[in-house]
């Protein structure tokens, strides 16, 4: 079936640092990809997400690119925020489907 | 406007009760789903509605797990002779239209803790 790998955390970082998040993914067909974020005591929201192939989805400095040769869809930010920190989950839309398949989710704190 | 809600947002219940967890979706969604979130995993899909019609109950672990969503607005997700194994944060989430890359809103959750 479907499925979606990421990084364990926690990810540790300074402020300023660079970040990446790896994801990786299993699917027949040609699905969409995403990346939610989940702040302390909040709901899941949408970060950002590429619906094919080379896509690049961008958002508050993060990016993340659709590559369906290594099937991964990694998660970037050139200067961390302290704000940043929270939960990172990565996850697939099956291609005629409209239900996710989520990651386990990376943890990132960042330090002043 | 207003987003997902669920009700409540915590729910401590004795092994065998039966709970009950609302949804309130964004007005005018036809698309809604509910999530189980164990702890330090991801969310996993346990049902899906459009409108009234619930077209994808799959997720649903046991018979224990109920959903309905009558008049295609508020749904309910009703657990029945609770046990210690359905402790997490159950998700609701809800969207515009069941097209694959449309974004799917998601409330705060509700924690439910069986003792």
């Amino acid at each position: 079936g479907d499925s979606v790998t990421q990084m364990e955390g926690p990810v540790t970082l300074s402020e300023e640092a660079f970040l990446t998040i790896n994801c990786t993914y299993t699917a027949t067909g040609y699905p969409s990809l995403f990346w939610y974020v989940q702040y302390p005591g909040e709901g899941l929201q949408l970060l950002l997400k590429a619906t094919k192939a080379d896509d690049k989805g961008s958002n508050k400095g993060f990016e993340a690119t659709y590559r369906k040769e290594t099937t991964s869809f990694h998660l970037e930010k050139g200067s961390v925020q302290v704000s940043d920190s929270a939960v990172y989950f990565c996850a697939l839309l099956p291609s005629g489907y409209s239900t996710l398949t989520f990651g386990k989710g990376t943890m990132l704190l960042v330090s002043p | 406007g207003a987003g997902v809600s669920q009700s409540p947002r915590y729910k401590v219940a004795k092994r065998g009760q039966d709970v009950a967890l609302r949804c309130d979706p964004i007005s005018g969604h036809v698309s809604l789903f509910w999530y189980q979130q164990a702890l330090g995993q991801g969310p996993e899909f346990l049902t899906y509605f459009q409108n009234e019609a619930q077209l994808d109950k799959s997720g649903l672990p046991s018979d224990r797990f109920f959903a309905e969503r009558p008049e295609g607005s508020v749904s309910t997700l009703k657990i029945q002779r609770t046990q210690q194994e359905d402790s997490a944060v159950y998700l609701c989430a809800s969207s515009d239209f069941p097209e694959s890359y449309n974004e799917q809103f998601f409330g705060p959750g509700t924690r439910l803790t069986v003792l």
